[in-house]
């Protein structure tokens, strides 16, 4: 079966701060998707990231970098230089290839104080 | 393009009712997908559609039903209301193995 753990369920930093959301997953399968979404408080979900299990390369996109690493099952975020404006619940997620099966971690909360 | 939308946005139900959530999309996708949302917990795969006429069971199915007569639309069933199907429901859609996208979410309430 599938698994994600998100093992924070809440962090708080201070802006400008750096902060990595973890991420590690279970499958049997060699082929899936791994994806992050972020819910900020007006409660929708807003897709952050796709990364397919061939490709180990970590991914950045402005402030925020993703560290895929197979070995260790893990699929971390980063936030350089948080901003209020990150405050919000981030998911981690898992699916086959097909996306029939997908399973999202718990979620962890990020405050952002200024 | 409107994306996803559900209805209704809110709804409080008295348990043994019944009722559908509606779901559909414009984005001509073929998968589909309905997520309940409770806190600490995550999302959690309810019912899931491949394509018109095709639906299968997700992580906890028991106490919905759902059709697909149409690529569009993709509506969630609650047989008879149970106060532990109180959450927030998602839809999603999305094409194979793409990311999907969600509606804005329907907060029921089972009293």
């Amino acid at each position: 079966a599938q698994k994600v753990t998100q093992a924070q369920t809440e962090i708080s930093v201070v802006e400008k701060e750096d902060v990595t959301l973890d991420c590690v997953y279970e499958t049997r399968d060699t082929t899936y998707y791994l994806f992050w979404y972020k819910q900020p408080p007006s409660g929708e979900l807003v897709f952050l990231i796709r990364r397919n299990s061939f490709d180990e390369q970590n991914e950045i996109s402005g402030r925020y970098s993703w560290n895929f690493q197979k070995s260790t099952s893990s699929f971390n975020f980063t936030i350089t230089a948080s901003q209020v404006v990150d405050s919000a619940v981030y998911f981690c997620a898992l699916s086959d290839f097909n996306n029939n099966d997908m399973r999202f971690g718990a979620g962890t909360r990020l405050t952002v104080k200024p | 393009n409107a994306g996803v939308t559900q209805t209704p946005k809110f709804q409080v139900l008295k348990t043994g009712q019944s009722m559908t959530l509606q779901c559909a999309q414009d984005m001509n996708h073929e998968y589909m997908s309905w997520y309940r949302q409770d806190p600490g917990m995550g999302l959690r795969l309810i019912h899931y559609s491949v394509g018109a006429g095709i639906t299968d069971q997700g992580e906890v199915p028991n106490g919905y039903n759902v059709s697909r007569s149409t690529t569009e639309d993709f509506p969630l069933r609650l047989l008879s209301a149970a106060p532990s199907q109180t959450s927030v429901y998602f839809c999603a859609s999305s094409y194979s193995g793409s990311e999907q996208f969600f509606g804005p979410g329907t907060r029921l309430t089972v009293l």
